[in-house]
């Protein structure tokens, strides 16, 4: 399966302040996911990344506050912006192939805490 | 319902055999998917079954799949302590979205 690589593995932030997160695939997949798990929780899917148009959101996500780019096959980003306490979770990027059969595989995500 | 529902908590013991179980919500659901989170860590997928199908085996791990009362379970032969994590069992809703919907999570313990 594709080696997924996010950056930063962690961060700590002040509130009212953006971050951006990437994740690198090594190899070029066809679909891109941007998952949220909030502290003791399981996983919500906050965005579909799209390669060359713009992200499709799941309810209770808006592209204002949750921006994402994926300018190519291998890479996309998440802007987490304007962030509160409320936002402390862990991000995680998920690819999956071409086919109906393909599974997800998941990045080891990025630890985030807003102070 | 609408969620996908698993039991928060197992603990075993070593060698033993766990079995973590999960409801799911959409008998049209195409895959169902076992995860492993240890701490720190991302999710790794431990094991998938397409929908059509009963049981499936792979080395320690076994799940089945009763598709009539939506249980999805994951039996995991001779327990180590390395198999100590967090298990999360998530549903692909039909289409070609690829949307996975997840359980809570199991946490299992292995003890000595």
């Amino acid at each position: 399966s594709a080696v997924i690589s996010q950056k930063p593995s962690r961060d700590i932030c002040q509130r009212g302040t953006s971050l951006t997160i990437q994740c690198q695939v090594d190899s070029q997949v066809t679909m891109m996911f941007w998952y949220r798990q909030q502290p003791g929780q399981s996983l919500t899917l906050i965005a579909t990344a799209n390669q060359g148009s713009e992200a499709t959101y799941e309810s209770g996500f808006v592209i204002d506050k949750f921006p994402i780019s994926r300018p190519n096959l291998t890479f996309s980003t998440l802007t987490v912006s304007n962030m509160s306490p409320e936002d402390s979770s862990i991000y995680l990027c998920s690819v999956a192939g071409t086919g109906s059969d393909q599974p997800q595989h998941f990045g080891d995500g990025t630890r985030l805490s807003i102070l | 319902g609408e969620d996908v529902e698993q039991s928060l908590f197992l603990s075993v013991r070593e060698g033993d055999s766990s079995v973590i179980n999960c409801t799911y919500t959409d008998s049209s659901s195409t895959y169902l998917y076992w995860y492993k989170q240890e701490p720190g860590a991302g999710l790794q997928l431990l094991t998938y079954i397409f929908s059509n199908m009963d049981m499936k085996q792979d080395q320690r791990l076994t799940v089945l799949l009763n598709k009539k009362d939506k249980h999805l379970s994951l039996r995991i032969a001779d327990t180590q302590t390395g198999d100590s994590a967090i298990y999360f069992c998530a549903e692909r809703k039909p289409g070609g979205y690829n949307k996975l919907i997840f359980g809570a999570g199991t946490r299992l313990a292995v003890h000595p």
